[in-house]
């Protein structure tokens, strides 16, 4: 059984710092997403990571994929309040399904 | 982009009656369509798979007769939660995969569900 696992769960930083995320998971996979969620919103879609060593950045997001070590990190870049969000990531399964973790919800103070 | 919406946004009902929730593919035909429960501070936990013109494959742990999917069409599937109970209470998010490009699944907007 696939588990995926983020951590941390939670994280307060302040504005212009720097942090990552990470997401551990257990059985080989094709493919990981990461999505944003906002308070009572639906997830929105932020990465796609495809192979291995795959890096994407978008703003002050960047996220990698190292298949071999199954891991996959979130990088927050000079971070500011608009990314206060919660975070998931999701590894893809055998008919098409997603396993998500956890979750870790950012809060980025002024 | 491909859009899933889902109606409604927001129901609140009694105990013991049933609420049905739609989940539409505006701009593509998905084969598949998935459904979502998420419990406040919680991440999301798959609750089925919904294939066009088949049964639905439930996860383990859920209720195939207290949580009835129907995906009669390739733009429609919806999920009935029947005779709710305050338990039931939950956000429900539904994801569609594009027929033609299976790589990626897209959210519906939820359905905040709150059964009193």
């Amino acid at each position: 059984e696939l588990k995926v696992e983020q951590n941390p769960l939670f994280l307060s930083m302040q504005e212009g710092k720097n942090y990552t995320i990470y997401c551990n998971y257990s059985t080989t996979s094709d493919r990981l997403y990461w999505y944003r969620q906002d308070p009572g919103k639906s997830l929105e879609s932020l990465f796609v990571l495809l192979s291995n060593g795959a890096v994407k950045q978008e703003g002050r997001l960047m996220a990698s994929l190292d298949t071999k070590a199954r891991l996959s990190t979130l990088h927050i870049t000079a971070a500011v309040h608009d990314l206060s969000a919660t975070y998931f990531c999701a590894v893809h399964n055998a008919g098409n399904m997603l396993t998500f973790g956890g979750g870790t919800r950012l809060m980025v103070k002024p | 982009g491909a859009v899933v919406s889902q109606h409604p946004s927001r129901v609140i009902c009694k105990s013991g009656t049933s609420v049905k929730i739609e989940c539409r593919s505006l701009d593509f035909q998905a084969t598949t369509m998935f459904w979502y429960r998420q419990f406040p501070k919680q991440s999301l936990m798959l609750m089925a798979t919904s294939n066009e013109g088949s049964k639905a494959t439930y996860e383990q742990g859920v209720e195939k007769d207290k949580f009835l999917i129907n995906h009669a069409s390739l733009t429609l599937s919806t999920l009935t939660v029947t005779s709710a109970h305050p338990e039931d209470s939950s956000f429900y998010i539904c994801s569609a995969i594009e027929t033609i490009s299976p790589d990626t699944q897209y959210f519906g907007p939820g359905t905040r569900l709150t059964v009193l």
